[in-house]
């Protein structure tokens, strides 16, 4: 069965203070990689997804990366509105995502 | 719209009774999947349509919800009996390619 632990549980930054999110994942032939962000009282928004080992992608103060055991989503200068929950999925088939419990980023101005 | 609509957006239902939620997925989109999600977790794999077809049906928690997408577009979620462990947000996500567009979900409470 897949799983996927992500780390810390919730983060409290100081706008301008870069940091980063873990997702480790157990997965038997991973197809894909996802990273969400998750506002309160609305559904998961797509972020990225990752393929394979060494694969990174960028968008605005957000990157993220890919190992064999575990993804990190970096956030660079972080502003107030990066403030949401951060999910990481896996997929081992067509279809189906199993989702970490998530990271809650809250930034300070 | 061009996204994923869900309704209601919020149900209070009494243990006990019977609730439908509905999701409307993006025109055109084959894949539609439900998700349950708990306060403080990620969400949970319930159910995955293509087309009419439900080809995955196993975290279904219990014979008490059913799905159906009986015409391949708009598909309805049935809780029967509810009891208060029904209580979360239900999301609804049709798919594009690799990407998963999700719905704003229904929040249900039983009391």
């Amino acid at each position: 069965e897949d799983q996927v632990t992500q780390s810390p549980e919730a983060l409290r930054l100081q706008e301008g203070e870069s940091s980063s999110l873990n997702c480790s994942y157990t997965v038997s032939g991973l197809r894909g990689l996802f990273w969400y962000r998750q506002d309160p009282g609305k559904g998961p928004e797509f972020l990225f997804t990752l393929y394979s080992a060494g694969e990174e992608k960028e968008k605005e103060r957000l990157k993220a990366t890919l190992t064999k055991k575990e993804s990190f989503l970096h956030i660079t200068a972080p502003k107030p509105e990066d403030s949401a929950t951060y999910l990481c999925a896996v997929r081992d088939n067509d279809y189906k995502l199993s989702f970490g419990a998530g990271t809650t980023v809250t930034v300070r101005a | 719209g061009a996204g994923v609509s869900q309704s209601p957006r919020y149900k209070v239902a009494k243990r006990g009774q019977d609730v439908a939620l509905r999701c409307d997925p993006i025109s055109g989109h084959v894949s539609l999947f439900w998700y349950q999600q708990a306060l403080g977790q990620g969400p949970e794999f319930l159910t995955y349509f293509q087309n009419e077809a439900q080809l995955d049906k196993s975290g279904l928690p219990s014979d008490r919800f059913f799905a159906e997408r009986p015409e391949g577009s708009v598909s309805t979620l049935k809780i029967q009996r509810t009891q208060q462990e029904d209580s979360a947000v239900y999301l609804c996500a049709s798919n594009s390619l690799n990407e998963q567009f999700f719905g704003p979900g229904t929040r249900l409470t039983v009391l």
